[in-house]
């Protein structure tokens, strides 16, 4: 079975500090870990994929196999990035397909 | 960008009537999913479907769903007998290969009244 968890619900930051959304999975193969946002009255859009390896607005994410974790981090919050964060993982193909599996998500408020 | 469409943006319906949801995947992707997020809960896996068949399915999408590409190009999700528990926002999503991020579309927020 996968399992991902985003244990904040909500979390609120300034403008300009840092902010660490938490993910943790569970999976006993290899997954593929996805940050998506979903700013207000919009749509899902995807932020990150670990694989890549990229930054995107500013934000990275690595994956930590030991902790089973994939935080989604970013060193100076701006008001923009105000908006809900899931945290996903797609499985092996031969066990899950190509499905998602979300987590809980964290509503992210960054204050003026 | 191109974009998945999904209509109706919201659907009100009785409880027991028949819906359909349509979605318009973007045109050179293979792989549709229906997700489905029920208020105050997480997105949750429907159905895939790929080389007009389905892929494959959660333990949610029971013998009252169905989906359909009837045209090439529309993609929809059919609830024969909407019961009160099926009020949620239900989004359809494509994807080129089924390995990158999928795109969604915006979303069709059911209320079964």
């Amino acid at each position: 079975a996968q399992r991902v968890t985003q244990p904040e619900k909500l979390l609120s930051v300034f403008k300009g500090a840092p902010v660490e959304l938490k993910c943790n999975y569970s999976y006993s193969g290899s997954p593929e870990l996805f940050w998506y946002v979903q700013y207000s009255r919009q749509r899902l859009q995807l932020l990150l994929r670990h694989i890549s390896r990229e930054s995107i607005k500013g934000f990275t994410a690595d994956l930590n196999k030991g902790e089973t974790s994939f935080h989604l981090k970013k060193p100076f919050a701006q008001e923009e990035d105000s908006a809900m964060y899931y945290c996903a993982l797609r499985g092996g193909w031969e066990t899950s397909g190509s499905r998602l599996t979300f987590g809980e998500g964290t509503q992210l408020t960054v204050n003026p | 960008e191109p974009e998945v469409t999904q209509t109706p943006s919201h659907q009100v319906t009785q409880m027991g009537q028949e819906v359909i949801l349509r979605c318009v995947p973007i045109s050179n992707h293979l792989y549709f999913y229906w997700y489905r997020q029920i208020l105050g809960q997480k997105v949750e896996f429907l159905v895939s479907f790929y080389n007009n068949e389905i892929s494959e399915k959660s333990e949610i999408f029971d013998d009252q769903f169905s989906v359909e590409r009837p045209d090439g190009s529309n993609f929809t999700l059919k609830i024969r007998s909407t019961k009160l528990e099926d009020s949620a926002m239900y989004f359809c999503a494509s994807s080129v290969d089924g390995l990158y991020g999928y795109t969604f579309g915006s979303g069709t927020r059911l209320t079964v009244v």
